[in-house]
């Protein structure tokens, strides 16, 4: 069955450091998302991306993150200088092109711990 | 933007007891969907409920939807111990473009 796989499952950085999260979504889908969810909290969206370039974003995503889709099966984010309080559970996701936000594929997250 | 917010926000119970867990959400939505996540793991997708729908079945699993009170419970009957996780509502606003809106999630313990 088609899956979503994220790269690293974990990885520790110093704070300032840049880190880059990595997906591969399904080969199908269309809509990409990152999501991520601090310890013991809720899912927080970040962004979606859609035909090469972001769809919405929130307030979480601001110039320190980024995406990108370098060669149509990879779809990375970007931290460029990580702060203790980015220590958190990233979520990637894909779906298909739907009327509506239809099912989302999630992988199994990569744990960001910032020290 | 809208928030769901699910209660209870813990539930124990017996194996084979059923399991009822609920979700409001405060503006117009397109469609609700129910995730589970395992402890430490990614979310995985259980159902899909329209807004011009107000309940649908999936195996164990039962949804009602009630847009009048902005409301959504989710039932699971005849619990097991594989269901232990947590259980969260997301909503797909009708302004909300393309993300999805998750709750505070429900974490279900079912005691064998």
């Amino acid at each position: 069955e088609p899956e979503v796989t994220q790269t690293p499952s974990h990885q520790v950085t110093q704070m300032g450091q840049e880190v880059i999260l990595r997906c591969v979504p399904i080969s199908n889908h269309l809509y990409f998302y990152w999501y991520r969810q601090i310890l013991g909290q809720k899912v927080e969206f970040l962004v979606s991306f859609y035909n090469n370039e972001i769809s919405e974003k929130s307030e979480i995503f601001d110039d320190q993150f980024s995406v990108e889709r370098p060669d149509g099966s990879n779809f990375t984010l970007k931290i460029r200088s990580t702060k203790l309080e980015d220590s958190a559970m990233y979520f990637c996701a894909s779906r298909t092109q739907s009327a509506g936000v239809g099912e989302l594929f999630f992988g199994e997250g990569s744990r960001l711990t910032v020290l | 933007s809208q928030q769901g917010e699910e209660d209870p926000q813990a539930l124990s119970i017996q194996e084979g007891e059923n399991a009822t867990m609920n979700c409001s959400y405060k503006t117009s939505i397109n469609n609700l969907q129910w995730y589970r996540q395992n402890s430490g793991r990614g979310l995985v997708h259980l159902i899909l409920i329209r807004s011009n729908e107000r309940e649908k079945h999936s195996g164990r699993l039962r949804v009602t939807l009630d847009t009048s009170k902005k409301s959504s419970s989710l039932l699971i009957t005849a619990s097991r111990a594989a269901d232990t996780a947590s259980y969260f509502c997301a909503t797909d606003g009708e302004t909300s473009g393309s993300r999805l809106t998750f709750g505070e999630g429900t974490q279900l313990t079912v005691n064998p």
